[in-house]
């Protein structure tokens, strides 16, 4: 069975620090997706990643895709509380269906 | 809008009733896809279509679920004889084509409640 994991669940931290949010998945997979949500709102793509080594950045988030050790990683420089919301990585080794991990929520306090 | 439509936003039924959801994909795009989230949970695969036909129905739960696609975009998801347990955010996506990489947007969802 097909497992992806985040750590952490919940995560709280204060605006201007930095954290990494973990992702790790139990199949090969060559590619990997980013997702952000708002509650009660739908998911937003935020990156995909394609093969290994893959690294992308948009604004105060960075992501990186290791291959070998199934495992990705979103970085959050100086958070700010705009980043607040709950984060989801996925895989999809069947080249369509996404296998979503239950997802890190994250509050950014003053 | 530009983006993944879905109806009804909310939906609350008695235990035993049917209920249809909608999708109204992307313009253009072939691939469509069903989830459904729990409350703390990442959504889970139900179906894909590629065009009109069901490619993958392999999340379905069980046979209570049907959905279809008759024209190659608006989707409807199907549920029979609903039960409590079916209670959940049904999220439709679509994507340009079902080709890995292509990335799936999302609509906002269907609120199931059943009581």
């Amino acid at each position: 069975e097909l497992k992806v994991e985040q750590n952490p669940l919940f995560l709280s931290m204060q605006e201007g620090k930095n954290y990494t949010i973990y992702c790790n998945y139990s199949t090969t997979s060559d590619r990997l997706y980013w997702y952000r949500q708002d509650p009660g709102k739908s998911l937003e793509s935020l990156f995909v990643l394609l093969s290994n080594g893959a690294v992308k950045q948009e604004g105060r988030l960075m992501a990186s895709l290791d291959t070998k050790a199934r495992l990705s990683t979103l970085h959050i420089t100086a958070a700010v509380h705009d980043l607040s919301a709950t984060y989801f990585c996925a895989v999809d080794p069947s080249g369509y269906a996404l296998n979503f991990g239950k997802g890190t929520s994250l509050l950014v306090t003053p | 809008g530009a983006g993944v439509s879905q109806t009804p936003s909310n939906k609350v039924t008695e235990k035993g009733k049917y209920v249809e959801l909608r999708c109204d994909p992307i313009s253009g795009h072939t691939a469509l896809y069903w989830y459904r989230q729990s409350l703390g949970q990442g959504p889970e695969f139900l179906i894909y279509f590629q065009g009109t036909g069901a490619a993958d129905d392999s999340g379905l739960p069980n046979d209570r679920f049907f959905a279809v696609r008759p024209e190659g975009s608006v989707s409807t998801l199907k549920i029979q004889r609903t039960e409590r347990g079916d209670s959940a955010v049904y999220l439709c996506a679509s994507s340009l084509t079902g080709v890995a990489k292509n990335i799936q947007y999302f609509g906002a969802g269907t609120r199931l409640s059943v009581l």
